[in-house]
């Protein structure tokens, strides 16, 4: 399996527009979780799915962010509009069971200019 | 929810010399800590966990202890190298059934 997938890697867009962020979990994994990290804030979760059913989504900063999971192998992140406050590195990770280990994508670097 | 708190926030040894890094957390129910690796510009990833029923995991030169009654566990590196300079993040798995994420300690190894 070639692990978490996540795209774009980079992106960079101006205030307002709609950004999608993307992520192919590991094949089998039951738990998808998409995380933010910023310098100040660290490691944020966002939200989290179960067999594609959110969970909990109490970490979604505003309405502005919203997050699907149509089936097992594929989830988005939007921000629509974006704000310059929402640059971050966006993770996506996805496990077994929540016991084990949550495998990370590479991220994906936004930039709201 | 859960609370993890972790310290220091930034820790600078020598080549050689022995690194800790100590995470509290708030849920007496949690039974599952993991501690992740995250070098500049790449994703976290596990490099050693411990379950509840455990107080020591050693693998090589890591290792962790847990304290299930201080509500803390901690990460010991020795012999540090300079490949060891990243983030190490520890998590708590608490009631709430995922993992909550301390803030991170930047460990900087100086040759």
């Amino acid at each position: 399996d070639a692990g978490v997938i996540q795209s774009p890697r980079h992106e960079v867009t101006e205030m307002g527009q709609e950004v999608t962020l993307r992520c192919k979990p590991i094949s089998g994994h039951d738990y998808l979780f998409w995380y933010r990290q910023t310098m100040m804030r660290g490691l944020e979760l966002l939200i989290y799915f179960n067999n594609n059913v959110p969970i909990d989504d109490s970490g979604m900063p505003e309405d502005r962010f919203s997050a699907k999971m149509p089936n097992a192998s594929f989830s988005t992140l939007k921000i629509q509009p974006s704000e310059p406050r929402d640059s971050a590195v966006y993770f996506c990770a996805s496990s077994f069971r929540t016991n084990f280990e949550a495998f990370f994508g590479q991220g994906t670097r936004l930039t709201v200019v | 929810g859960e609370n993890v708190e972790q310290h220091p926030s930034t820790l600078s040894v020598q080549e050689g010399d022995s690194a800790v890094i100590k995470c509290t957390y708030s849920d007496s129910a949690s039974n599952y800590f993991p501690w992740y690796k995250q070098e500049l510009g790449k994703r976290p990833q596990l490099i050693i966990d411990i379950r509840s029923n455990v107080g020591e995991k050693k693998d090589q030169r890591i290792a962790v202890t847990l304290n299930k009654t201080a509500k803390h566990f901690s990460l010991h590196i020795t012999e540090t190298q300079p490949e060891d300079s990243a983030v190490y993040f520890c998590a708590a798995k608490g009631g709430s059934y995922i993992p909550t994420f301390g803030r991170g300690t930047s460990l900087i190894v100086h040759p």
